[in-house]
């Protein structure tokens, strides 16, 4: 079970190119859904908190303009990364956690790396 | 002082020895605790959850919580290369943030 789908895996596309990621929780609803950046032999990096229904919460430093949050229902929240540049080639991870309160864990995608040319 | 806390390592040890990963993090009001599992190039993948002072055990592994201390531990017994990994700390702070705070992991390396 928590099984959570991340697609597309790896993205290849040229500067200026927006891309957009998806991110599904398969086997339970997920009232939260966070995005995550990670670069290589770097900790994770939380770019931003997802609620169903509601407006993204961004974490300090994350453009909103620039990576677009939509979570429309309890199993599907995506990320747009608007016009990107080789500076947002990076490994973009996203998590779900169940309906239950903060106490549930969040279950990973298997991440998309996303790469800038 | 950072929220959650782990030593970057790297931790070796040999096949069939005991691994010691350990973490500490600030806010004493923390409820619910996570390790995760991170092979490189991959996504966090979710080993145990601990919620109350003690050990709990899920088959080679057991992570420990002592929450006057604010440290939780996690050992994997009988280890195996398979298990070389970063093994991440994660807290759900008592603080309203609605997120978990991770640490930066600590790199195992279990040697043939």
């Amino acid at each position: 079970g928590a099984v959570v789908s991340q697609h597309p895996s790896r993205v290849i596309c040229k500067s200026g190119t927006s891309v957009k990621i998806e991110c599904r929780s398969l086997d339970f609803q997920a009232t939260t859904m966070f995005w995550y950046r990670q670069f290589p032999k770097q900790s994770l990096m939380l770019m931003a908190t997802s609620n169903e229904g509601s407006k993204a919460t961004y974490e300090q430093g994350v453009e909103k303009d620039k990576f677009l949050i939509n979570h429309a229902s309890l199993t599907l929240s995506t990320l747009t990364v608007t016009s990107a540049h080789p500076e947002d080639s990076s490994f973009y991870i996203c998590s779900a956690r169940a309906t239950g309160g903060k106490d549930q864990p969040q279950h990973f995608g298997d991440g998309t790396r996303l790469s800038i040319l | 002082q950072k929220e959650v806390e782990q030593n970057s390592g790297p931790l070796s040890v040999p096949e069939g020895a005991i691994a010691s990963l350990n973490c500490t993090y600030s806010d004493r009001g923390s409820q619910s605790f996570f390790w995760y599992r991170q092979y490189s190039g991959k996504s966090p993948e979710l080993i145990m959850s601990i919620y109350s002072n003690g050990d709990k055990e899920d088959g080679r592994f057991t992570a420990q919580l002592n929450k006057a201390s604010q440290y939780v531990s996690l050992l994997i017994r009988d280890s195996q290369p398979s298990d070389s990994a970063t093994y991440l700390c994660a807290v759900n702070m008592w603080t309203g943030a609605n997120n978990l705070f991770f640490g930066t992991g600590t790199r195992l390396t279990v040697i043939p």
